[in-house]
């Protein structure tokens, strides 16, 4: 059964300018997670897209944002990039019940903002 | 709000030596408890999970079990490798939170030949 996939797995974007990122999940999970992993912040919960639909979001500037097709393929976008932008962006994906009992976590894109 | 609190590191060990990195967490329900292991590139692998209180979970010779009197989850493992050298993070999911979790701050972990 093939992973969780992200593309692409690196990017270097200037400041001012726009970014968005894929998250592939497993086959049969509906739920995706996306995650900002930094040295100082750690990991950071950004939105979960459930069939569609943003479920659950953390605590980041409307900058961010993302949406999930109905093949449960998910993408996120950062528009306006500033340098603090420069993280590890992780996905997961999960089958989607009111509480995660396992998820599974993409490679990562790491993003640089210069 | 629920919350995960982690031993700091980095943490260096020998070769065979026992290990021991304690988690503990605050959460309003029930929550799933979760280690993840991050090697160095690479994103977030499950490592062992217990999604109820007295649980075990287990895998690789690591083991961790849900205690919901001290409401913690530590991870050990009797006798560490090189290739076990990594960051680990204690990490949970609350009921109705969805696939949201919730990380420590992780654990680095060093083990030296």
């Amino acid at each position: 059964k093939a992973g969780v996939t992200q593309t692409p797995r690196y990017l270097i974007k200037t400041r001012g300018q726009q970014v968005t990122l894929s998250c592939s999940p497993i086959s049969g999970h509906r739920s995706v997670s996306w995650y900002q992993q930094t040295p100082g912040q750690g990991l950071q919960f950004l939105f979960e897209y459930f069939s569609e639909t943003q479920r659950n979001k953390g605590n980041f500037p409307g900058r961010f944002s993302g949406r999930q097709f109905s093949n449960s393929r998910s993408e996120m976008n950062v528009s306006t990039l500033e340098l603090g932008d420069s993280a590890l962006y992780l996905c997961a994906s999960s089958t989607g019940g009111a509480r995660t009992t396992e998820a599974f976590f993409g490679q990562g894109t790491r993003l640089t903002v210069v | 709000g629920d919350s995960v609190t982690q031993m700091e590191g980095p943490v260096t060990l020998s070769e065979e030596a026992f290990l021991t990195i304690n988690c503990t967490y605050t959460a309003t329900g029930y929550p799933s408890l979760f280690w993840y292991v991050q090697y160095p590139g690479e994103g977030l692998q499950l490592l062992l999970k217990a999604t109820k209180a007295d649980d075990k979970g287990s895998n690789k010779g690591f083991e961790a079990t849900y205690r919901k009197e001290t409401t913690s989850f530590h991870l050990e493992k009797g006798s560490v490798q090189v290739s076990d050298s990594a960051v680990y993070f204690c990490a949970l999911s609350d009921y109705n939170q969805g696939g949201k979790l919730i990380f420590g701050q992780g654990t680095e972990l060093s083990v030296k030949p």
